[in-house]
């Protein structure tokens, strides 16, 4: 069965520095979603992303985050300048398409640590 | 404000027990809901999806319910086993297409005992 994947795994990142996580959504979905989970806390919206473009995304999200699509197949979420606050298991997730009867698959996760 | 709530936070239960995990939402405007299952560390693993239409759906030993009217969920588990132990979460999906996000509660954390 098609997966989503996560790169790398697990990321320690000093602070103030740049992090990018990158993800590979399932082919053929067309609705891409990054999701965080602070240790102990609930899953959260971070951004939903659809035709190359933002479609939607959470008050989490401010001016440090961003995302793109660079090619047909990958997508990335990109933290300019890492705080100790952005420790957290990042998760990718894709859907084939919007509408209520297609599920949105995710990923393992990137643990990101910061220090 | 749109939120998910599951109680209790942790259930243990001994083998063969059937059970039912509860998910309650505050906003009816649903387009599905999702049960996902998360190991320690791993990532979240999609169990069942009901649409907003729907009342249950059921897959294999687990049976998902719908009742959007009050606001509830539950997650059914027939003749639990000990590989049945993990993070059951439940999430609602609000908005729709490019704008459709997952509203996900805190997860219930299950315990069957051998």
């Amino acid at each position: 069965e098609p997966e989503v994947t996560q790169t790398p795994s697990h990321q320690v990142t000093q602070m103030g520095q740049e992090v990018i996580l990158r993800c590979v959504p399932i082919s053929n979905h067309l609705y891409f979603y990054w999701y965080r989970q602070i240790l102990g806390q609930k899953v959260e919206f971070l951004v939903s992303f659809y035709n190359n473009e933002i479609s939607e995304k959470s008050e989490i999200f401010d001016d440090q985050f961003s995302v793109e699509r660079p090619d047909g197949s990958n997508f990335t979420l990109k933290i300019r300048s890492t705080k100790l606050e952005d420790s957290a298991m990042y998760f990718c997730a894709s859907s084939e398409d919007g509408i209520r009867n297609q599920p949105q698959h995710f990923g393992d996760g990137t643990r990101l640590s910061i220090l | 404000k749109q939120e998910v709530t599951q109680i209790p936070a942790a259930l243990s239960v001994p083998e063969g027990e059937n059970l039912v995990l509860n998910c309650s939402f505050t906003d009816s405007a649903i387009y599905n809901l999702q049960w996902f299952r998360q190991d320690p560390g791993k990532g979240l693993t999609s169990l069942l999806l009901i649409q907003s239409s729907q009342r249950e759906q059921t897959s294999g030993r687990l049976n998902a319910s719908l009742d959007k009217s009050s606001g509830r969920s539950t997650l059914y588990i027939a003749a639990s086993q000990p590989g049945d132990s993990a993070t059951y979460l439940c999430a609602a999906l609000y908005g729709a297409g490019a704008n459709s996000k997952l509203t996900f509660g805190k997860g219930i954390t299950l315990s069957v005992r051998p």
